[in-house]
């Protein structure tokens, strides 16, 4: 069974900082992982989408890789800004019953971006 | 429409009560999943439709949980004899369909059922 990891669950640090958002998972069989932001009480936004073919995808002050023969990919924010603020999921989709099989989610971190 | 679209955006029902939440994909996918997310708690699947297969219903937590897919697009998710537990968002996806490339989701902006 897939399980995605998440850690650590909460996260504060000063604006203009660099940071790295960390995501493993333990069954390397997906056709991508992807990234999303959440606001409280609002619905799931959609980052970033590397498919298992890919090391690395890049949107703004956004950058995800993927290591996928070690569960592994990072979410890289740079120069944050309290607009930054927001929980953050990965979530990956696996092989293991089909293309279209579900997402496993993990649990999230919660980015708290102080001005 | 531009986005997923998912109706009530809040629900209060009493306990014991039917409850129908609805989604509405982007045009044109083909894929259509619904989760749960409790608070303090991960996403939980639930059901995933494609196409014309049969649903996979494989995260529907008890049998009073059922959804549909009426003519490939709008989805309706039933909750009846509804309990406390119930208590949750409930949030809608969609994808452009089969492939990996093909497999990039899109949310809604959920509901938000209360039972009291």
């Amino acid at each position: 069974k897939q399980e995605v990891t998440q850690i650590p669950a909460a996260l504060s640090v000063p604006e203009g900082e660099n940071l790295v958002l960390n995501c493993s998972f333990t069954d390397s069989a997906i056709y991508n992982l992807q990234w999303f932001r959440q606001d409280p009480g609002k619905g799931l936004t959609s980052l970033l989408l590397i498919q298992s073919s890919q090391r690395e995808q890049t949107s703004g002050r956004l950058n995800a890789s993927l290591d996928k023969s070690s569960g592994r990919s990072t979410l890289y924010i740079a120069a944050s800004q309290p607009g930054d603020s927001a929980t953050y999921l990965c979530a990956v989709r696996g092989m293991r019953t089909g293309a279209n099989s579900k997402l496993t989610f993990g649990k999230g971190i919660t980015l708290s971006v102080r001005p | 429409g531009a986005g997923v679209s998912q109706s009530p955006s809040n629900k209060v029902t009493e306990k014991g009560k039917d409850v129908e939440l609805r989604c509405d994909p982007i045009s044109g996918h083909t894929a259509l999943y619904w989760y749960r997310q409790s608070l303090g708690q991960g996403l939980e699947f639930l059901i995933y439709f494609q196409g014309n297969s049969a649903p996979d219903k494989s995260g529907l937590p008890s049998d009073r949980f059922s959804a549909e897919r009426t003519g490939g697009s709008v989805s309706t998710l039933t909750i009846q004899r509804t309990q406390q537990e119930d208590s949750a968002v409930y949030l809608c996806a969609s994808s452009l369909g089969t492939g990996p490339m093909n497999t990039e989701a899109f949310f809604g902006q959920g509901t938000r059922l209360t039972v009291v």
